[in-house]
């Protein structure tokens, strides 16, 4: 199986903090197909955790564009360029390229 | 927009059996593949399965594998998850999604005695 490893996997931020967080497969994520299917979500407390990025890039509908995703092959980045409040939660990274489908252990982002 | 409502989730005990139903809204649900992932407390995501388009290839985690079936019901939009021999380590709420991107809010299962 693919194994997504996050890193850090606490985050401490201040509010409007500029944070970046790592994903790196253990086998490059690029489809025969062309695409990269890999995905950012994030889980807020108490909440199921919700679409952010996907196809390493792209900005899901009503996502706050200080978020973006980036990286190909096998390592991949998720930038918030000014972190807010709502923010807060963990972050995982998930893979779709390779069956079983995998996630990252996650990174958690607190307010420091 | 995408929702899905889990549902059926309960207190369940060693060796039991218990069905959760997944309705799907604001796309075509026969069009994708979709997963069950559970979440143990405190702790990551666990792939347990998938289901393709039509329902016949289904794909399993091996821990799970010849406990829990995964099925659908294109005309109704409900993916479902029959889970048997149920044991301690099941204990987890679990999502349905759409291929890893979109998920329902959760269905808490227990087992205990």
């Amino acid at each position: 199986d693919v194994v997504l490893t996050q890193t850090p996997p606490t985050l401490s931020a201040t509010i409007g903090q500029s944070v970046s967080i790592s994903c790196r497969s253990s086998q490059s994520l690029l489809h025969s197909n062309g695409n990269t299917y890999l995905h950012w979500l994030l889980q807020r407390p108490g909440q199921s955790p919700q679409l952010l990025i996907y196809l390493v890039s792209r900005l899901e509908s009503g996502v706050p564009n200080r978020f973006s995703g980036s990286g190909s092959g096998t390592d991949f980045t998720l930038k918030i360029s000014g972190v807010e409040a709502e923010d807060l939660g963990v972050y995982y990274c998930v893979q779709g390229t390779h069956a079983p489908r995998t996630f990252g252990g996650g990174t958690k982002l607190e307010l420091k | 927009e995408v929702q899905l409502v889990e549902s059926g989730g309960s207190l369940v005990q060693p060796g039991g059996s218990l069905k959760l139903s997944c309705v799907a809204s604001g796309f075509t649900f026969s069009n994708y593949w979709m997963d069950w992932v559970r979440q143990t407390p405190g702790k990551s995501l666990e792939w347990i399965g998938e289901i393709n388009t039509d329902g016949s290839k289904t794909n399993y985690a091996p821990s799970i594998k010849d406990r829990f079936t995964i099925s659908r019901d294109n005309a109704k939009s409900t993916l479902y998850l029959q889970m048997s021999n149920v044991k301690s380590d099941d204990t987890a709420i679990y999502y349905c999604t759409r291929e890893g991107a979109y998920w329902g809010q959760g269905t808490l299962v227990t087992v205990s005695s």
